[in-house]
């Protein structure tokens, strides 16, 4: 069964940084595209970026364009969401989640178990 | 970017009963790039149907979906116990890939 494992989520102040990771298995993670999602406490989902599976294209929301950065290393089966200029409003649970099919433009499946980030002072 | 629209914000059904919810996003959702997911307290979202209509691997069929365009609908057609959660949609097929902002499937 494909497994995904988030980390790195934790306590940071305002203005601070931190760097999440998901580590994959049991699937062949070079040719997926990876996913990131966010949900703030007692909210929805919110779709945070998106990255090929040779990580030339690369998709950011708004909220975090120019503060978030995604990345992945296929030779270590591993995702990552580095978060610099953290504001109380990133606060949320983040997820790592597979595209359901190599290729475009699918859906997400399956999900990690998240990772919780609490941004305050 | 396309707003997805989700109706109700809230269900209030009985176990047996059928469940309609409803997704309408701003524009048109090309391909049908409409996807569904259910999830339940402290736990991660999971796939229920892709595509608008087709089925995620072992999801029961009482659970169907439908609609392009712009409307796409998600229908429980008999509630079991374990159904009762929030349910999103999603589209894909442009980014920013949005989510609608979910209906709470409530027992009464």
């Amino acid at each position: 069964e494909v497994q995904l494992v988030e980390s790195g989520g934790g306590l940071v102040k305002p203005g601070g940084s931190l760097r999440l990771s998901c580590a994959a298995s049991r699937f062949t993670f070079s040719s997926y595209s990876m996913n990131w999602v966010r949900q703030a406490p007692g909210k929805g989902l919110e779709w945070v970026s998106s990255i090929s599976s040779s990580g030339s294209y690369i998709y950011y929301a708004d909220s975090v364009k120019g503060r978030f950065t995604i990345s992945r290393d296929n030779a270590k089966n591993s995702l990552y969401l580095q978060m610099n200029s953290l504001r109380a409003e990133d606060t949320a649970v983040y997820y790592c989640a597979r595209d359901g099919l190599t290729g475009t433009k699918n859906w997400f499946d399956p999900w990690g178990q998240g990772t919780l980030v609490t941004v305050s002072s | 970017e396309i707003v997805l629209t989700q109706s109700p914000g809230t269900l209030s059904l009985s176990p047996g009963e059928r469940a309609t919810l409803s997704c309408r996003a701003s524009q048109s959702v090309s391909s049908s790039y409409l996807g569904w997911y259910q999830q339940k307290p402290g736990q991660a979202p999971r796939l229920l149907i892709y595509g608008a209509s087709s089925r995620a691997t072992g999801i029961p069929d009482r659970f169907s979906g439908s609609g392009s365009g712009t409307d796409f609908t998600l229908t429980i057609s008999r509630l079991e116990p374990e159904d009762f959660a929030v349910y999103y949609c999603q589209q894909y097929g442009s980014s920013p890939y949005t989510f609608g902002q979910g209906t709470k499937l409530e027992i009464k």
